[in-house]
Formats: structure tokens, C-alpha cells, sequence
């Protein structure tokens, strides 16, 4: 069983829908969560951490937190064209969030936004 | 934000030739900095984590004397891909933690395509 498990899709949403992105992760010493987004033959760059179980908002963007349940994911509100990328999980033991540590990775979401 | 830098961003060589990868936090000092491998499609596999002075620990898996590790100053690490195969050919990222925030900030890479 991988440690941090997404659809690896391709999800496809119009513009100006509502993407949802999922995540689940097994150990559940997890204490951290982030999203990343990488275009393609780029580096992944953060969109967002999560570290206490509910939501968190940055503009369009939401991300919800359920440690019972080890699911993770995030809203993208409004989506662009320019959303279309790659959108990477990430999870660590360590605690507080801003704390990065060793991050295990998902596969992958890959989103597209058509016009 | 904090830049990293990764050089070279892309390399070709010759089967049985080594590579060096540097990585270089340009305007912040990283006492620790992780190696990643990211094959087509796939996500980013952690290879190891090199801290400033000491010897890289290397996840299960990784050969150490295949690619070895150097963080000799805190503001550089290197990889380097000993007698490569191509095999090795893959994305190679690293990323560098600011001490006083715990944030990662990844390099833009370097894509090594071993002939």
C-alpha cells in the first residue's frame, strides 16, 4: 500500500469550476500536509499547507484537513487555465506545519482547466 | 521567497561517465538539504537528506557510493551520479530548509538523460 495515495486522474474541470483534489496517506503519525503544484519539467511549488483537522483558506484556493480519517485535499474555487498543472500531496511527521521535515510525496493529480 | 538554485538544469552524458549536481540557497543558509529523483510521470521519491557537516543518511533503496552526497558549506550540496547508466536518467531536485522557518524551497532541477 503506497504511504500517500491520490487520483492520479486527469481530472478536467471548465473554466471557472470548482476542481476538488484528494489525498490520503496511511501512517498515522502524519502530522503535516502540503499541497504542491508542478508544471510540467518544473519544480513543484507550494500552494498551501494544512496541519489542524478542518479548513483552511488562501484566495481561491481551500484546503481540509480529516486526521480520522487520513484525507487531505484542496478546492481550487474559480478554476483558470492556468491551474492546469500537476498537484502533488505531501506529508511529514513533523508537527506545527511550518516545521518541514522529510515529505513523502503522492503520484499526482493532474487537473486541466479548459476554457 | 528564498531562492534555490540547481546546476546544471540539463545534462546529457556518456554510459559509465559521473555527473555533479549542485544545489545553492542563494540568499539564505541551509543546514539541511534533500535529494529527490523524479521519474516520467511519476512522483518525487526522496533519495536522501544531506545536512551541513556531516554524512548524508540515504533512504532504503539508494546507493550511497552510486550517488554520492557533499554538503560541505551551508549554502551548497551536491549530487553526483557516479558511472551512470541510463537507468539513472530521471529529474533530479533538491530542496533546502530555511532554519529559522522550517520551510522547504525546492531548485528548478536538473534533467539527466545518460546516453
Amino acid at each position: 500500500q503506497k504511504e500517500v495515495e491520490q487520483n492520479s486522474g486527469p481530472l478536467s474541470v471548465p473554466e471557472g469550476a470548482i476542481a476538488s483534489l484528494n489525498c490520503t496517506y496511511s501512517d498515522r503519525g502524519s502530522q503535516s500536509f502540503f499541497w504542491y503544484r508542478q508544471y510540467s519539467g518544473k519544480s513543484p511549488e507550494l500552494i498551501m499547507f494544512i496541519y489542524s483537522n478542518g479548513d483552511k483558506e488562501d484566495g481561491r484556493f481551500t484546503a481540509q484537513l480529516n486526521k480520522a480519517s487520513q484525507y487531505v485535499s484542496l478546492l481550487i474555487r474559480d478554476s483558470q487555465p492556468s491551474d492546469s498543472a500537476t498537484y502533488l500531496c505531501a506529508v511529514t511527521n513533523n508537527a506545527g506545519g511550518t516545521s518541514y521535515g522529510k515529505l513523502t510525496f503522492g503520484q499526482g493529480t493532474i487537473l486541466t482547466v479548459h476554457p | 521567497g528564498a531562492v534555490v538554485s540547481q546546476h546544471p538544469s540539463r545534462v546529457i552524458c556518456k554510459s559509465g561517465t559521473s555527473v555533479k549536481i549542485e544545489c545553492r540557497s542563494l540568499d539564505f543558509q541551509a543546514t539541511t538539504m534533500f535529494w529527490y529523483r523524479q521519474f516520467p510521470k511519476q512522483s518525487l521519491m526522496l533519495m536522501a537528506t544531506s545536512n551541513e557537516g556531516s554524512k548524508a543518511t540515504y533512504e532504503q533503496g539508494v546507493e550511497k557510493d552510486k550517488f554520492l552526497i557533499n554538503h560541505a558549506s551551508l549554502t551548497l550540496s551536491t549530487l553526483t551520479v557516479t558511472s551512470a547508466h541510463p537507468e539513472d536518467s530521471s529529474f533530479y531536485i533538491c530542496s533546502a530548509r530555511f532554519a529559522s522557518t522550517g520551510e522547504l524551497f525546492f531548485g528548478e532541477g536538473s534533467r539527466l538523460t545518460v546516453l
